[in-house]
């Protein structure tokens, strides 16, 4: 099966960088995904990392590391927007399965 | 195409009443899938179609739920008997499955939350 952590809560300054970590134990691993979800909105897609390294598009990068079992999603230059919470998910044997999420808040 | 969509987007019922849930997925997308997310928590994955055949089920949805894609497009999910630890956002999303094309990135619609009293 899978199992994956990520912290609770974060809280950062608006201009500042914030790195979002996600450890994960998965039977076989086949990418892991990050998804942003504002409260009561749907979760949206934001990156996908299968190889291990950093991958940059644009305020965002997700990092991968497979032998460690370690991901990081960093954000920068913060903007009150980015308020919401992360999702790390792996897909399976089954669809993706996401972690319990880190709700950020972006305080001025 | 205006991306998944979901009806409703809420829902205040009784408990033992019944309630239906539909999602209009992304037109050309052939995978259809159904998660539970409550407060604080991720989506749980409940289950999820290929085309109209069901090739999934999550230890979650107990006898009383039923998903349904009789023609491959839009999609529902019911519950039976209604008990209020079903209270819980129901999302829909799905994705184009293309063999040996890498990523499947699932497109969420925004959600129907049903509540029970």
């Amino acid at each position: 099966g899978q199992n994956i952590d990520q912290p609770t809560e974060m809280t950062a300054t608006e201009g500042a960088i914030v790195q979002i970590n996600c450890t994960y134990q998965t039977s076989g691993f086949n990418g892991l995904f990050w998804y942003q979800q504002h409260a009561g909105e749907a979760p949206t897609f934001l990156s996908y990392n299968v190889l291990d390294g950093l991958e940059e598009k644009g305020r965002f990068s997700s990092f991968l590391s497979r032998s460690k079992g370690y991901s990081y999603l960093l954000l920068k230059e913060l903007q009150m927007k980015d308020s919401a919470s992360y999702l790390c998910a792996v897909p399976g044997n089954t669809p993706l399965v996401f972690g319990k999420g880190t709700r950020l808040s972006v305080i001025a | 195409d205006t991306g998944v969509s979901q009806d409703p987007r809420h829902k205040i019922t009784k408990r033992g009443q019944n309630v239906t849930f539909r999602c209009d997925p992304i037109s050309e997308h052939n995978r259809l899938y159904w998660y539970r997310q409550t407060l604080g928590q991720g989506p749980e994955f409940l289950t999820y179609f290929q085309n109209e055949a069901q090739l999934e089920k999550s230890r979650l949805l107990s006898d009383r739920f039923s998903a349904e894609r009789p023609k491959g497009s839009f999609s529902t999910l019911e519950i039976q008997r209604t008990e209020q630890g079903d209270s819980a956002m129901y999302l829909c999303a799905s994705s184009l499955e293309v063999a040996g094309a890498g990523a499947n990135v699932l497109t969420f619609g925004a959600g129907s939350r049903l509540t029970v009293l």
